[in-house]
């Protein structure tokens, strides 16, 4: 049974430009939510994806976009990089209902310049 | 609004030491309540859960934790720590507000090293 899966595992970009994570739910969970995690820092909720929608959001501003596809799969786009957007990016699914318990993949490592 | 404290943002047992991590929240209502462990880059993985059954709950790798209503507290324990143990630990709680998809509201982290 595969589990929480991200892509990609390391990114450096520079400042101003964009950038799209992706994650693939573990099998049978329908919900995905995004996490961001500085250094030394807990996890910050992102949103949350259900049925195609972001159903939750957390305080992240609009370059904070989302995306989730018929096959749960999702992706976390960040437009005009900042250097604060630096950090560890991390992805958890979870079953409607259930979305309390999640499960995270490793994270992708986003370092902007 | 919930959130959640952990006290001291580092602890250093011996091995073969008791292990005990400290966490307090805040809520309005019954909380269901987390512990998450994260080894050195890798993601988070769920050690045990509260979620208004028995108040002393068993997690993996022999960590168990306690809901303690009237101390709003729900620290992890473990009896005996092994190296392998040394990691950063998070508690969280989740937000009773937002229906079925609840989201998770994390403390900051402890990390925890665990000496020879």
């Amino acid at each position: 049974d595969a589990g929480v899966t991200q892509s990609p595992t390391h990114l450096i970009k520079t400042r101003g430009q964009q950038v799209t994570l992706r994650c693939s739910p573990k099998s049978g969970h329908d919900t995905v939510s995004w996490y961001q995690q500085a250094l030394g820092q807990g996890p910050q909720f992102i949103f949350q994806y259900y049925e195609e929608e972001e159903r939750q959001r957390g305080n992240f501003p609009d370059r904070f976009s989302g995306h989730q596809f018929p096959n749960y799969s999702s992706e976390l786009n960040v437009n005009a990089l900042l250097l604060g957007d630096s950090a560890l990016y991390l992805c958890a699914s979870s079953l409607t209902g259930l979305a309390y318990e999640q499960y995270f993949g490793p994270g992708t490592r986003l370092t902007v310049t | 609004a919930q959130s959640v404290t952990q006290l001291g943002s580092h602890v250093s047992v011996s091995e073969g030491a008791l292990v005990l991590l400290r966490c307090n929240y805040s809520s309005s209502v019954p909380p269901y309540l987390f512990w998450y462990v994260q080894y050195p880059n890798q993601g988070l993985q769920l050690l045990l859960k509260y979620t208004s059954a028995a108040t002393l709950v068993k997690g993996i790798n022999g960590f168990e934790a306690e809901f303690k209503k009237s101390e709003t507290s729900f620290h992890l324990t473990k009896p005996s720590a092994h190296m392998s143990d040394a990691a950063e630990y998070f508690c969280a709680v989740s937000d009773p507000g937002a229906g079925n998809n609840r989201k998770l509201i994390w403390g900051l982290g402890t990390s925890l090293a665990v000496n020879p």
